[in-house]
């Protein structure tokens, strides 16, 4: 059974349209990552939410926004999104910090037109 | 600023023969952890095996094992008797103690398994 659920797999959104992830989780983890992979590359790291609070990374641009309105539920929301957004987006979760280890949904990949 | 390096972009290895990734790392923390990561093409991300920082007795699991070596900051994976599922690129990955929860992935290693 999924544990960390990704929809849709696949979004096509035209350039500067806002577009909305979404993430859920069934393990009641306390920590929502959101991470940029493009093609052939390592995933980068957004931000996160510890429980309610949101760490955001430095070089996240602006455009991208984050939402968790519960435990469960993690959006990004991309406002204006430009043809370098294209990318798959994972949503990760974990237990806890440290060592505990991430698990991975399958992804959205984003298009733009 | 941690840093994590995988200096094999591709790699090949005959069905049931061993391989080894390497990945090094750098940073000035003495408390994190290092995880490897399997993304299977098209597939979901998951996890291989972890190693905490403090812990000098590797890890192992099944027929995965790393050698770690803190002094050097080298963190390399070994995969015994190669199986075709483990075609997939791997992502040695950082994850501070210290530093806002902060995770740092390498570039990833894409392994092929050749029959």
């Amino acid at each position: 059974d999924a544990m960390v659920i990704q929809n849709p797999r696949y979004q096509v959104t035209q350039f500067g349209k806002p577009v909305t992830l979404s993430c859920s989780q069934t393990l009641n983890h306390n920590v929502m990552y959101w991470y940029q992979q493009k093609s052939s590359q390592a995933p980068k790291l957004l931000f996160h939410y510890y429980d309610k609070d949101f760490n955001n990374e430095a070089d996240t641009p602006d455009n991208f926004q984050s939402r968790r309105p519960n435990t469960s539920f993690c959006f990004l929301d991309i406002r204006s999104p430009g043809l370098g957004d294209a990318a798959m987006y994972l949503c990760a979760t974990s237990r806890d910090r440290g060592q505990k280890p991430q698990h991975f949904g399958d992804g959205t990949r984003l298009s733009i037109l | 600023a941690q840093t994590v390096t995988q200096s094999q972009p591709e790699m090949s290895v005959q069905e049931a023969e061993t391989v080894t990734l390497s990945c090094t790392y750098d940073t000035s923390e003495s408390d994190y952890y290092l995880f490897w990561y399997k993304q299977p093409p098209s597939r979901q991300m998951i996890l291989v095996i972890r190693q905490e920082a403090y812990k000098q007795q590797n890890a192992t699991e099944n027929r995965f094992s790393v050698n770690f070596q803190k002094a050097a900051k080298s963190f390399s994976l070994k995969i015994s008797d190669s199986q075709l599922g483990d075609a997939a690129m791997y992502f040695c990955a950082y994850r501070s103690e210290e530093q806002d929860d902060k995770i740092i992935f390498g570039k990833g290693t894409r392994l092929h398994i050749l029959p």
